[in-house]
Order: C-alpha cells, then sequence, then structure tokens
C-alpha cells in the first residue's frame, strides 16, 4: 500500500517564478493538508482540501494557492516566489470523518523541496 | 512567543532513556502528537494522546500528559542508535484540524 507521494523531490527555481508541487494521498484518504517547514523549524500550515475545496487556511498568503482533483490527488502552487519560500513543502493526507471528531490522524510525505535563488 | 515549545537538543547515550519535553499554550487542545523526522524524510507519527488522558504507553514509548502545566513528554526508553532524529511536538486545537507543530528536539545518541 503505497503511502503520501510528492513530486518533484527537488526543485530550483529563481525569485519571481511560478512552481507547482504535487501529491497523491494514501490509499483510503480523501483529504490533502500542505505544510511548509522551513530550514530549523517545525512544519507550518498552509490549507486543507477535501471535496476539492479549500476547507481551511493558514496564514499564507494568497500567492499560495492549491487545488484537488476527482481522485484525490492534490498541487500546491506558489506564484512570484521569494527568496523566503524555500523551503521542504510536506503533503500530508487524512480521513475527513476522522478529523470531525476523532484523532486525524496525518500520514505525511517526504516532501518537496523547493530552492529559490 | 511559540505556540509550541520544544528544547533544540538532547544528548543520550545507547540504552538509555530520553525523554523529551514539550509546553503548548492552547488548553482547548484536543489532541498531541509525537512526529519523528530523519533526515531527508518526511514526518512520521509515533503516538499521540487524547486530552482527558494522563499517560499512554507504546512499547518503548511513553507519553505523559499535564494538562493543567499544559505540559507534554515523550520517554523513550532503551534508545538506540537509530533513534536519532528530529522529534516534534504537536496540538490539535478544538477549532480545526491544522496541527500546530514545535521546532522539534535533536536527539543525539551516542554508542
Amino acid at each position: 500500500d503505497a503511502g503520501v507521494t510528492q513530486s518533484p523531490t527537488h526543485l530550483i527555481k529563481t525569485r519571481g517564478q511560478q512552481v507547482t508541487l504535487r501529491c497523491s494521498p494514501k490509499s483510503g484518504h480523501d483529504t490533502v493538508s500542505w505544510y511548509q517547514q522551513a530550514l530549523g523549524q517545525g512544519p507550518q500550515f498552509i490549507f486543507q482540501y477535501y471535496e476539492e475545496e479549500e476547507r481551511q487556511r493558514g496564514n499564507f498568503p494568497d500567492r499560495f494557492s492549491g487545488h484537488q482533483f476527482p481522485n484525490y490527488s492534490s498541487e500546491l502552487n506558489v506564484n512570484a516566489l521569494l527568496l523566503g519560500d524555500s523551503a521542504l513543502y510536506l503533503c500530508a493526507s487524512s480521513f475527513y470523518g476522522t478529523g470531525l471528531s476523532g484523532a486525524n490522524v496525518l500520514t505525511f510525505g517526504a516532501g518537496s523541496r523547493l530552492t529559490v535563488l | 512567543g511559540e505556540d509550541v515549545e520544544q528544547s533544540l537538543f538532547l544528548s543520550v547515550r545507547e540504552g538509555d532513556s530520553s525523554v523529551i519535553n514539550c509546553t503548548y499554550t492552547d488548553s482547548s487542545s484536543t489532541y498531541l502528537y509525537w512526529y519523528k523526522q530523519e533526515p531527508g524524510a518526511g514526518l512520521q507519527l509515533l503516538t499521540y494522546i487524547f486530552s482527558n488522558m494522563d499517560m499512554k504507553q507504546d512499547q518503548r514509548l511513553t507519553v505523559l500528559l499535564n494538562k493543567k502545566d499544559k505540559h507534554l513528554s515523550l520517554r523513550i526508553a532503551d534508545t538506540q542508535t537509530g533513534d536519532s532524529a528530529i522529534y516534534f511536538c504537536a496540538e490539535r486545537r478544538q477549532a480545526g484540524t491544522a496541527l500546530i507543530f514545535g521546532k522539534g528536539t535533536t536527539l543525539s545518541v551516542s554508542s
């Protein structure tokens, strides 16, 4: 059973460019969350998608946008890249039902490491 | 200040017990979690505890929760070199499902 898969694993962009990161959730999961982990920091919540809609959003500018597809996979888009966007971007999947009243256990992918020059 | 605070570094000898501490600020937190991150990898869930519990044990791992002091700890018994990693404490607040993470504690195990 494949867990959460993310692509690409590494990429380098320059300031002002745009980037798209992709995520396939764990089998049986219907919810995808994205987190940004800067070097030496803990992950910070960007947003969550369920039923192809953004359900919750963290404190990130609207340069960060996302999408969820009918097969539950998701994309994270970042426009007008800044040097400070350099980070590991983690995708996590879960089952929405357990998030409402249960532990909402997240399964994380290995991440996409973005370097902005 | 940080919503979730952890000491940044812990060094132990192989075979000893490790105790990683965490404090959080939101008294409405419902679940608290411990995740492990190895170099170049994502986060692996180790264990979690519901806020109305005081303790949870899972093989070598023991989680203690002091809700009054908003203090969470993870004890790893018989620590092995393979336990060397960064350990993150996270809380889930009642308002939503997003996890709030600490900065992580780097555990170094020497043989």
